[in-house]
């Protein structure tokens, strides 16, 4: 199993542009949701989902629409970058047996 | 509303020496979990504790939950490089999803061969 993978590892936008990180498992979890890490202020949730078909808004959702239209594929999309949204994004899915959340790689986004 | 605090949000150590991270959480629990990240890396869970009072290790770690359910503490035995990294706790959020998490904002261990 490759677990979850993100795309891509590092993105630079700027201010204005779009854009679509990309997240997918391989471990048929229902849940997945959307993080953000900033220096200081641990890991906040943007959106998350329990399964295809079904998202909400976690804790700070401004500026993000994500969609679930297959189990294994979450995309969360930035319709206008602005500077206030470089972080970096993990993407994670949880076990329904375990309760263990389950996290990708990152992506590095830096907006100008 | 609901919050996971953690203290310290750094811990310089020697090599060899102990290091302790506590959580506390303005509600109770019914679980919590901590994890660790390596410097660039993501999030790799460590471990679950669901009863009141429980103690867990892993080796050099000990973990444990307060009889509350409020609190919990990581303690690291005699330090070594490979333990640099963050150390989350983290416990269910209510009002959300049931699988949603609160984290703690992390302590940061660095170890000085």
């Amino acid at each position: 199993n490759a677990g979850v993978t993100q795309t891509p590892k590092f993105q630079v936008l700027k201010t204005g542009q779009s854009m679509t990180l990309q997240c997918a498992q391989d471990m048929n979890h229902e849940y997945m949701s959307w993080y953000r890490q900033d220096p200081g202020m641990g890991l906040r949730l943007i959106h998350y989902s329990v399964g295809a078909g079904i998202t909400d808004q976690g804790e700070v959702p401004n500026g993000y629409n994500v969609s679930r239209s297959t189990t294994e594929d979450f995309p969360l999309r930035l319709l206008s970058a602005a500077p206030s949204q470089t972080s970096v994004y993990f993407c994670a899915s949880r076990s329904d047996s375990t309760d263990t959340q389950y996290f990708g790689p990152g992506t590095r986004l830096t907006v100008l | 509303g609901q919050q996971v605090m953690q203290i310290p949000q750094y811990q310089h150590v020697q090599e060899g020496e102990d290091f302790t991270t506590y959580c506390n959480s303005s509600t109770t629990l019914s679980n919590i979990q901590w994890y660790k990240q390596r410097p660039g890396g993501h999030p790799v869970f460590l471990i679950q504790l669901v009863k009141s009072g429980e103690v867990k290790k892993q080796k050099r770690l000990t973990f444990q939950f307060g009889e509350a359910k409020k609190n919990s503490s990581l303690h690291i035995t005699a330090t070594q490089t490979t333990d640099v990294g963050t150390y989350f706790c983290a416990g269910p959020s209510y009002g959300g999803s049931q699988g949603n998490l609160i984290f703690g904002k992390g302590t940061k261990l660095s170890v000085k061969p």
